[in-house]
């Protein structure tokens, strides 16, 4: 079946430093590869999407990039910021279903500290 | 943005009491919500697909009468944990879809269901 892997957490960063959260998936056919983002008390948010090989996603300075060969989507920001700490989750929507449905990686807390 | 409500955002109830928890789309109409469990320190499971004006699909392993949903409008679904024992205790969320085949997710805050 269709399954995300992501790092776990926490991960802790000074203000400024480089992020990545890796993210790793299985699925059959080409599915659309999501980043959101869950701050704290707050709903999750889409954070960048790609839905076709090679596309890369950007929004708030943060990037991923969407590798068939690797089934890879490797979330990075150059500089992060204390108020990025949060909790980032990786998903896949499958081809084989229905748009909307989502699987979730595990995910990754963040905390920066300045 | 769009915003999805669920209410309540807490709960806490004796075993054998059902609950329910709300999950509406404020400003637009989604035809389709999801229904999402989270474990601490694990991935959010899909429970079910709720559907405006017909029956919920739900996932594998999941039972359709111990979690009632019902999507009565554009607006709300609601999903209803009966008899509710304290392995229910879990973080529950849900997400609606604008119109349109490939239409946007929006979440809610979740609900924190707690049964002693």
């Amino acid at each position: 079946g269709n399954s995300v892997t992501q790092m776990e957490g926490p991960v802790t960063l000074s203000e400024e430093a480089f992020l990545t959260i890796n993210c790793t998936y299985t699925a059959t056919g080409y599915p659309s590869l999501f980043w959101y983002v869950q701050y704290p008390g707050e709903g999750l948010q889409l954070l960048l999407k790609a839905t076709k090989a090679d596309d890369k996603g950007s929004n708030k300075g943060f990037e991923a990039t969407y590798r068939k060969e690797t089934t890879s989507f490797h979330l990075e920001k150059g500089s992060v910021q204390v108020s990025d700490s949060a909790v980032y989750f990786c998903a896949l929507s499958a081809t084989t279903d229905s748009w909307g449905k989502l699987q979730f990686g595990a995910g990754t807390q963040v905390v920066v500290t300045p | 943005g769009a915003v999805v409500s669920q209410h309540p955002s807490w709960v806490i109830c004796k075993s054998g009491t059902s609950v329910k928890i709300e999950c509406r789309s404020l400003d637009f109409q989604a035809t389709t919500m999801f229904w999402y469990r989270q474990f601490p320190k694990q991935s959010l499971m899909l429970m079910a697909t709720s559907n405006e004006g017909s029956k919920a699909t739900y996932e594998q392993g999941v039972e359709k009468d111990k979690f009632l949903i019902n999507h009565a409008s554009l607006t709300l679904s609601t999903l209803t944990v009966t008899s509710a024992h304290p392995e229910d205790s879990s973080f529950y969320i849900c997400s609606a879809k604008t119109s349109g085949y490939t239409g946007e997710l929006f979440f809610g805050e979740g609900s924190r269901l707690t049964v002693l």
